[in-house]
């Protein structure tokens, strides 16, 4: 069964501070990718990587740093959170090949005070 | 640019029903597919089904098919003979075959109440 485990389930920030958002996937799948979910919308890409040490701008990167220091593993750096940043982030995983579909984590629930 | 527009927030339906979820884009692209997830309530995103653009067939699985109306770019979900556990958030997404990134860009959903 493929897996995307996202890492904490839960965070509360300060404005300022450094947070790591943690994603893990034993797919073997090349593709890994960060979405944002904020309230009564859909998912938007920040940012994602083809593979260990790739990282690639989505469509709103602003204030997000990526690392993809292996297949597996994947994190998203907020460096100074900002409460605008308060968000449900999901990470997911795919072969990269726009014809299938993605997998996704259970999400991380950030609230940045 | 790609753009997805799902129009009705919300939706409603009696147990047994059938519910059909609309959904339009914006791709300058010949070659994409729409999919469609479903959330659940506990944020888990689950996949339904997909439609390629290059398919003039409408896909099937099992209750789920896709009404799909690619001139007009327009697709529609339909739910047969649904159930409470049906409810949830429905979105409709767009990936593009050019860039061949996997990149998904998503509808702003339709919450879906099925009443029993």
């Amino acid at each position: 069964e493929a897996a995307v485990t996202q890492s904490p389930r839960n965070k509360v920030a300060v404005t300022g501070g450094k947070v790591t958002l943690s994603c893990n996937q034993t797919n073997n799948h090349n593709n890994m990718y960060w979405y944002r979910q904020d309230t009564g919308h859909g998912l938007r890409l920040i940012h994602y990587s083809y593979g260990a040490g790739s990282t690639e701008k989505g469509d709103i990167p602003d204030g997000y740093k990526a690392s993809r220091p292996s297949q597996e593993n994947f994190s998203l750096i907020l460096e100074l959170a900002t409460p605008s940043q308060t968000s449900v982030y999901f990470c997911a995983s795919g072969t990269g090949k726009s014809a299938e579909t993605l997998y996704f984590g259970s999400g991380t629930r950030l609230t940045v005070l | 640019a790609q753009r997805v527009t799902q129009v009705q927030p919300t939706g409603s339906s009696q147990w047994g029903e059938e519910v059909t979820l609309d959904c339009s884009y914006e791709t300058s692209e010949y070659f994409y597919r729409i999919f469609w997830y479903r959330q659940l309530f506990s944020g888990e995103m689950v996949f339904l089904i997909y439609q390629p653009s290059f398919d003039t067939q409408n896909q099937r699985s099992g209750r789920y098919s896709v009404v799909f109306q690619k001139s007009f770019k327009s697709i529609s979900l339909v739910i047969s003979a649904s159930q409470p556990e049906d409810s949830g958030t429905y979105f409709c997404a767009l990936s593009e075959l050019i860039t061949n990134t996997g990149k998904l860009t998503f509808g702003d959903g339709t919450v879906l109440t099925v009443k029993p």
